[in-house]
């Protein structure tokens, strides 16, 4: 049972313009949210996260929204640039789980210039 | 700082074999978490230790265990390995067990044939 879904397998994107990458969760006990971003032959990196008792977070280009009626999640990119081109994850914790994420499946994405 | 760092780097093994993965988190890191990452599954959650103690396990047969040492050092085992198990193996430490304090290193790519 996959309980966060990215399902979106890629991504492409023009230089310059808004990225937006979509997630989906099922489980309603998550009340913290991750994005991270992997490049190839290294491990992901913690790109930005929010809780659930927010709605939007933001750090420089990157922006994530939070819509807990319809469980999903986004994250925007602006402006796009090619070196954001990799695999984002997002994924999801329940606080007091101890260290467990869930995440989901991965957006390809590719910033095209 | 040092960051997380995973030995080997890559791996082939042959099917009925057994295998052990090292995961040396960031100084002053005692928690430390393993996750499979696979083609169409993501990252999936093995399990995270604590102060040697295992705090949570996600849902893999009992071939798959770990353990930590007193100076926070994990190690993954793998017994009968099976094709199936072919994937990245990626550890990820943290101070306190927050997941939102994860670093990961960059993974044990292990290839089953």
């Amino acid at each position: 049972d996959q309980q966060v879904k990215q399902n979106s397998p890629s991504l492409s994107v023009q230089e310059g313009r808004i990225s937006i990458l979509n997630c989906d969760y099922t489980n309603s006990m998550f009340d913290y949210f991750l994005w991270y971003k992997k490049y190839p032959a290294e491990g992901p990196t913690f790109l930005i996260s929010i809780s659930s008792i927010k709605d939007k977070n933001e750090d420089g280009r990157f922006t994530v929204f939070l819509n807990k009626s319809a469980k999903h999640l986004s994250l925007h990119i602006v402006p796009s640039q090619p070196g954001d081109s990799a695999v984002y994850f997002c994924a999801a914790s329940r606080i007091g789980s101890g260290d467990k994420l869930t995440f989901g499946t991965g957006t390809r994405l590719a910033v095209r210039p | 700082k040092a960051g997380v760092t995973q030995t080997p780097r890559y791996l082939i093994k042959t099917r009925g074999q057994q295998v052990t993965l090292s995961c040396s988190p960031i100084s002053g890191h005692r928690s430390v978490s393993w996750y499979q990452q696979t083609p169409g599954q993501g990252l999936q959650f093995l399990f995270e230790y604590f102060s040697e103690t295992q705090r949570n396990k996600g849902n893999f047969p009992g071939r798959f265990s770990g353990r930590q040492f007193s100076n926070s050092r994990s190690e993954m085992n793998v017994s009968t390995l099976e094709l199936g198990d072919s994937a990245l193996y990626l550890c990820a430490s943290s101070l306190d067990g927050r997941s939102y304090g994860y670093t990961f290193g960059s993974g044990t790519r292990l290839t089953v044939v």
